[in-house]
């Protein structure tokens, strides 16, 4: 079975354009997590999803974040306009919702780094 | 809210000793645990769970954990580590919802 696909895996860019990260939950999963991950904070659980329909978002850290779930199969996070604080790794986590004792699957990430 | 907390930043062995990453827990109502493995440059890896039932439980790679109700703690285990073992490791709780609260993670160190 294919697991979470994100992408690109590596992302270099400037300060002040427009990132766009993209996460393909695995099929049949109605729950989607966004995480960031950095060696000063951890892993931080940014928004999620349940049904396409974001839940959670208290994790934004600013308005230069938005997620969106246009269908089951496809998410992004986009950073509007990028700062070098912003360099982290971000995942992407699906699950199925059953009696909540499923676990999450992650993908392997996206390497953001803004210079 | 849900919590655990994993106590050591660091855990060193030799090969085919035995192997134990710490984790506590603070919940209100019955846990939902879980622990995962993260190598170098990928996603955290499902390893194994505990919902209810019997307090020692198997997961992937030969891990095992125990749950203890009355120290709260769900301690990671495997009977002879491996190089190959090296990574972090994250102790995690279900939050409300079906958020995961992890921990800060533990790295495992494993010398030839």
């Amino acid at each position: 079975d294919a697991g979470v696909i994100q992408s690109p895996r590596h992302e270099v860019t400037e300060m002040g354009q427009e990132v766009t990260l993209r996460c393909k939950p695995i099929s049949g999963h109605d729950y989607l997590f966004w995480y960031r991950q950095t060696m000063m904070r951890g892993l931080e659980l940014l928004i999620y999803f349940n049904n396409n329909v974001p839940i959670d978002d208290s994790g934004m850290p600013e308005d230069r974040f938005s997620a969106k779930m246009p269908n089951a199969s496809f998410s992004t996070l986009k950073i509007q306009p990028s700062e070098p604080r912003d360099s982290a790794v971000y995942f992407c986590a699906s699950s199925y919702s059953t009696g909540g004792n499923q676990p999450q699957h992650f993908g392997d990430g996206t390497r953001l780094s803004i210079l | 809210a849900q919590s655990v907390a994993q106590p050591e930043d660091q855990v060193n062995v030799a090969e085919g000793n035995p192997l134990t990453v710490k984790c506590t827990y603070s919940v209100s109502g019955n846990p939902y645990l879980f622990w995962y493995v993260q190598y170098p440059n990928r996603g955290l890896q499902f390893l194994l769970k505990y919902i209810t039932g019997d307090n020692l439980v198997k997961g992937s790679y030969g891990f095992e954990a125990e749950f203890n109700k009355s120290q709260t703690s769900f301690h990671l285990k495997k009977p002879s580590a491996l190089v190959s073992d090296s990574a972090l490791y994250f102790c995690a709780v279900r939050d409300y919802d079906y958020k995961l609260s992890f921990g800060a993670g533990t790295t495992v160190t494993v010398r030839a």
